[in-house]
């Protein structure tokens, strides 16, 4: 079945480095695959989605590229913000019946000022 | 924000007694869901609907029935809530186009004493 593999958490960062969130998939056929973020206490949101390969997903400076060669879909930023301290999830989406979506794992990010 | 609450939010229980939780959209989409988030788990699909009265199991369904006798509503219950089943339970929507992302709702805390 499908499966979404995220690196473990968790990252702790100061603000301005550079972020990358590592997510590798297995899947059959062509998923869409998606970031989300849960800030503390709150439910999760899109941050960004591809839904073919090599698309770029791209939000509020994160972006992810969709590569079928490697099955990955990393999260960068170049420049991290407190504000951005949360819970990110990788998730695949394919299609079949429920339109449903497979998550990683999860990792945390923690950026100190 | 996509029109999704979830009542109640929070919740405390004793084991054997049975819960309903309530989910609600002002979206009028076609799919609707319900994850629980658990530590270590990321989030797992109990069960979906795809319309009204239509429903299907997902990956840990079992001690959970859901029902959806209107496009806005969907209620999951705990015939006897257990301990295992103390979570986060998070309802998402989504359009009815395949591979469409999910918009989710706020959550509710559950705890069986």
């Amino acid at each position: 079945g499908d499966s979404v593999t995220q690196m473990e958490g968790p990252v702790t960062l100061s603000e301005e480095a550079f972020l990358t969130i590592n997510c590798t998939y297995t899947a059959t056929g062509y998923p869409s695959l998606f970031w989300y973020v849960q800030y503390p206490g709150e439910g999760l949101q899109l941050l960004l989605k591809a839904t073919k390969a090599d698309d770029k997903g791209s939000n509020k400076g994160f972006e992810a590229t969709y590569r079928k060669e490697t099955t990955s879909f990393h999260l960068e930023k170049g420049s991290v913000q407190v504000s951005d301290s949360a819970v990110y999830f990788c998730a695949l989406s394919s299609l079949g019946a429920g339109n449903m979506l497979t998550f990683g794992g999860g990792t945390r990010l923690m950026v100190k000022p | 924000d996509a029109g999704i609450t979830q009542s109640p939010r929070h919740k405390v229980t004793e084991t054997g007694t049975p819960v309903t939780l309530r989910c609600h959209q002002t979206e009028n989409h076609r799919y609707m869901y319900w994850y629980r988030q658990d530590p270590g788990h990321g989030l797992r699909l109990i069960h979906y609907s795809y319309g009204v009265k239509d429903t299907d199991k997902g990956e840990v369904s079992d001690g959970y029935s859901v029902s959806r006798s209107k496009t806005e509503d969907f209620l999951l219950t705990l015939e006897s809530a257990t301990s295992s089943q103390t979570s986060v339970y998070f309802c998402a929507i989504s359009e009815s186009a395949p591979l469409n992302e999910q918009f989710f709702g706020p959550g509710t805390r559950l705890t069986v004493l």
